[in-house]
């Protein structure tokens, strides 16, 4: 199965702080990458799909980039609201989905 | 909007059964693949099964081959897991969840707690 790592595990940051977390697999996997919120006690929400491509209703302050094994995902100004933790998912091998182990964003 | 609905979870001994339940609503049930994930406590997002459209092809984590089987109710817009010989190591959320290319919404989850 591809293996999908995340750094940092943690960050502290401010109201109005650019967040960037860090995506990679261990094999190529073009553009086949999702990223995920997920706030204590609720199920996740799909953010970004395909790398890049926002989801309706998502605040254009969230952006996603990459392809092959590297992604990133960026939160321009944080909001409160953002304080969660962050998932990324490769979708390139179908029925063998794998997650990284996610980012916790708390507030410094 | 996207309505998914689990029900089904509790308490089971290991080596136990249980049967989870997904009621869709919101969108048209027999036009899309779906799929079980959980989330062991404080634990990461795991995939676990997925069944398409039709219900003639079923995929499954190793780590529930054998013991776990997914199915679909089209008529019902209800999809379901069946849950055999259950482990410690089973006990997380489930969620069960749309899937479009491989990218998922969520249901809310029902909790599966394995424990004697």
């Amino acid at each position: 199965d591809i293996q999908m790592t995340q750094s940092p595990s943690s960050l502290s940051a401010s109201v109005g702080d650019r967040v960037t977390i860090t995506c990679r697999a261990s094999q190529t996997i073009s553009r086949y990458l999702n990223w995920y919120q997920q706030k204590p006690g609720k199920a996740p929400k799909l953010l970004i799909s395909e790398a890049s491509s926002l989801e309706s209703g998502v605040p254009s302050r969230f952006s996603g980039s990459g392809s092959g094994t590297d992604f990133t995902l960026t939160i321009s100004s944080l909001q409160p609201e953002d304080f969660a933790t962050y998932y990324c998912q490769q979708s390139y091998s179908s029925s063998r989905w794998t997650f990284g182990p996610g980012t916790k964003v708390d507030i410094k | 909007d996207v309505q998914l609905l689990e029900s089904g979870g509790g308490l089971v001994q290991p080596g136990g059964s249980l049967r989870l339940s997904c009621a869709a609503s919101g969108f048209t049930f027999t036009n899309f693949a779906m799929s079980w994930l959980r989330q062991a406590p404080g634990r990461g997002l795991e995939w676990v099964s997925a069944i398409i459209n039709s219900g003639g092809n079923t995929y499954y984590a190793d780590s529930v081959k054998g013991r776990f089987t997914v199915s679909r109710d089209n008529s019902r817009n209800t999809l379901y897991l069946q849950m055999n010989r259950l482990r410690a190591e089973d006990t997380a959320i489930y969620y069960c969840a749309k899937e479009v290319f491989g990218a998922f919404s969520w249901g809310q989850g029902t909790l599966v707690t394995v424990s004697s």
